[in-house]
């Protein structure tokens, strides 16, 4: 699988847009990007995914440079109960179960 | 019941226990994972069940013994457990095969203490 690197903290001001940088340079081309988040001692929760295109939902944007050697999560309106660690994780097609590989992630800090 | 479910929440054992951890998933799902998290280190995957199937098995010790019944239940016999072994163990799901890249859900864990 592709390495993710990820800032280990990040700050931001509540009610502005949260941007978590990702980096894989080494990702190939069936290799998808997901982002999970895991509050302090609960279960991770899926965020979104996508492979080349840029894409939306209700709880973020993901945006994938051309080359796919990195991506962006956007939190558009960050609120205090985003406080979080958001982790970045490349995980191929597979026809079978498949375990992701968190890593350390990036710790967000949401302030008032 | 929704998403996925874990019993107990919390559970404080001794190292001569017999105990089992117990997921359920509401999903339709068909994988079910079993993953521990240590304080202050990465998800570490121990099982991976498809189609009631073990698919795969990180060398996991052997005093962790998962079950499968269905695709719905999944359970984490544990017997003899050491110290090191407290952590948080976290049930996941998702859907399988076809080649997609199917999300995975989690259960809120059983945070497990070993004395």
């Amino acid at each position: 699988d592709a390495k993710t690197t990820q800032p280990p903290s990040m700050d931001c001001a509540e009610g502005r847009a949260a941007n978590l940088p990702c980096n894989h340079s080494t990702i190939s081309g069936n290799e998808y990007v997901y982002w999970y988040r895991q509050i302090h001692s609960q279960g991770p929760q899926y965020i979104i995914h996508g492979l080349k295109n840029n894409e939306t939902n209700e709880m973020a944007s993901l945006i994938i440079t051309e080359d796919r050697k990195s991506s962006t999560l956007i939190l558009p309106h960050a609120t205090l109960r985003d406080t979080a660690v958001y982790y970045c994780i490349v995980r191929p097609i597979s026809n079978s179960g498949y375990a992701l590989n968190f890593g350390k992630g990036t710790s967000l800090l949401v302030t008032p | 019941e929704t998403g996925v479910t874990q019993t107990p929440r919390h559970l404080v054992m001794g190292m001569t226990n017999k105990k089992s951890l117990k997921c359920e998933q509401h999903l339709g799902h068909n994988a079910m994972y079993w993953y521990k998290q240590s304080a202050k280190k990465p998800l570490e995957l121990m099982f991976v069940y498809s189609l009631e199937e073990r698919v795969e098995n990180n060398s996991v010790p052997s005093r962790f013994s998962p079950e499968c019944p269905n695709s719905s239940h999944l359970f984490l016999h544990l017997h003899t457990l050491q110290p090191e072994d407290s952590a948080l163990y976290l049930c996941a799901s998702s859907q399988d095969g076809g080649g997609l890249p199917y999300e995975q859900y989690f259960g809120p864990g059983t945070r497990l203490t070993v004395t």
